[in-house]
């Protein structure tokens, strides 16, 4: 069965830091999807990837797949406090439709 | 707006008793749905898939006859937590997509069940 690691675990920064989450996979990632959770709450879509080497972005937030898609990334530019939560990245099964093996999660704190 | 809807958004009830969680497709119909359990401070991890139609597809561990699936419809799927017991506790959340894979996954909001 496909495993998804993350890191950090956890992360405090100065609001308008750069931070940086990694998702290592244990196979090859057919699809890489990321979302973002406040406690209790629901799972924002954030972005997917698909490509070796797909690089998306949306207003502050880039993810990137890497060439060998077992490794993807997500990068905050200039971090605030809205962005706290928990990041959770999930991987596709090939061909097993829509369900998702998610990685530990990076739960993420700004500082004011 | 939301894609994927829960109801309850809470809900306790004590042991012994069966409680029911609906999850919803808006706008699109979907034929596959799929149930997660998320534990405090933890990821999530699938119990269940919905099938419209047919029998769910449960994960290993999951007991079937605890955790009862039926996805009538094409935009709605039920999971029915029977003789709930507190260690029955937790965070569940569905989710559900347009059609099969490279399209994206949508979740709704979890349920939160408190077993007393």
């Amino acid at each position: 069965s496909q495993e998804l690691e993350q890191s950090p675990q956890s992360l405090i920064v100065q609001e308008g830091k750069n931070l940086t989450i990694n998702c290592t996979s244990s196979k090859t990632l057919y699809g890489l999807y990321w979302y973002k959770q406040k406690y209790g709450e629901g799972l924002i879509f954030l972005m997917m990837l698909q490509k070796g080497g797909e690089e998306k972005s949306h207003e502050k937030i880039t993810a990137k797949l890497d060439e060998k898609k077992q490794q993807s990334s997500l990068h905050i530019t200039a971090s605030q406090p809205s962005h706290a939560g928990t990041y959770l990245c999930g991987a596709e099964n090939n061909n097993a439709g829509n369900m998702l093996t998610f990685g530990g999660g990076t739960r993420l704190m700004v500082k004011p | 707006g939301a894609v994927v809807s829960q109801h309850p958004s809470r809900v306790i009830c004590k042991s012994g008793t069966s409680v029911k969680i609906e999850c919803r497709s808006l706008d699109f119909q979907a034929t596959t749905m799929f149930w997660y359990r998320q534990f405090p401070k933890q990821s999530l991890m699938l119990m269940a898939t919905s099938n419209e139609g047919s029998k769910a597809t449960y994960e290993q561990g999951v007991e079937k006859d605890k955790f009862l699936i039926n996805h009538a419809s094409l935009t709605l799927s039920t999971l029915t937590v029977t003789s709930a017991h507190p260690e029955d506790s937790s965070f569940y959340i569905c989710s559900a997509s347009h059609g099969t894979v490279g399209n994206t996954i949508y979740f709704g909001e979890g349920s939160w069940l408190t077993v007393v």
